[in-house]
């Protein structure tokens, strides 16, 4: 079956710019993760979501960054007034109950 | 907050050669433990994981762990690596939702 969507694969944006990340979980798939991989730092946690509550927001770096997720699908993370920092790998992960959590390909987001 | 230590940054091994990964991590509670594969130009993939039960786990494409609870260690063991094995592995911890990582580690197989 189809796996974790994530688009773009790839962004490249100006720094100051405001850019939207999207992210297509498994079908079913009640739990929605947020992560980030960057050099010198590994996988940092950024924001999940149950359903389209998010109770667990504590990885977001600054106020810049917001998550949204509807109908109990497709999220999107949402980076403002971009800074050279941010580049990085975007992952999005969806996993259903308590079972492991399944990875998307990520965007790819660099900052000029 | 939980760490997850990953000891080798890089290893290079020949084809057949024997494959130990390190992991330790500092969270003394009940845990969940992985391990993900990312091979070049794909997305993390699971390879194992530990619940509960036998500490001995066995994944995919003939890869184990083995749990030790005294040791706050899930060392990640292939027997005879090959060529398609190069990739990076990362060890992952939760006690909840959120998954810790390690840092990862590179490993390149020689053919």
């Amino acid at each position: 079956g189809a796996g974790v969507s994530q688009s773009p694969s790839n962004k490249v944006t100006e720094k100051g710019k405001d850019v939207e990340l999207r992210c297509d979980p498994i079908s079913g798939h009640t739990a929605l993760y947020w992560y980030r991989q960057s050099l010198g730092q590994g996988l940092e946690f950024l924001i999940y979501f149950q359903g389209n509550s998010a109770p667990d927001k504590s990885g977001l770096p600054s106020d810049r960054f917001s998550a949204e997720r509807t109908g109990g699908s497709v999220s999107t993370l949402t980076i403002q007034r971009t800074q050279q920092e941010d580049s990085a790998v975007y992952l999005c992960a969806s996993s259903f109950l308590d079972q492991p959590q399944h990875f998307g390909d990520g965007t790819r987001l660099s900052i000029l | 907050a939980q760490s997850v230590s990953q000891h080798n940054h890089h290893v290079i091994l020949s084809e057949a050669a024997s494959l130990e990964l390190g992991c330790n991590y500092s969270y003394g509670g009940t845990v969940n433990l992985f391990w993900y594969v990312q091979y070049p130009g794909q997305h993390l993939q699971l390879l194992l994981k530990y619940f509960s039960g036998d500490p001995l786990v066995k994944g995919i494409k003939g890869f184990e762990a083995e749990f030790i609870k005294s040791k706050f260690s899930f060392n990640l063991r292939k027997p005879s690596v090959q060529w398609s094995d190069t990739a990076e592995y990362f060890c992952a911890v939760t006690d909840d939702y959120k998954l810790s990582f390690g840092a990862g580690t590179t490993v390149t197989v020689r053919a």
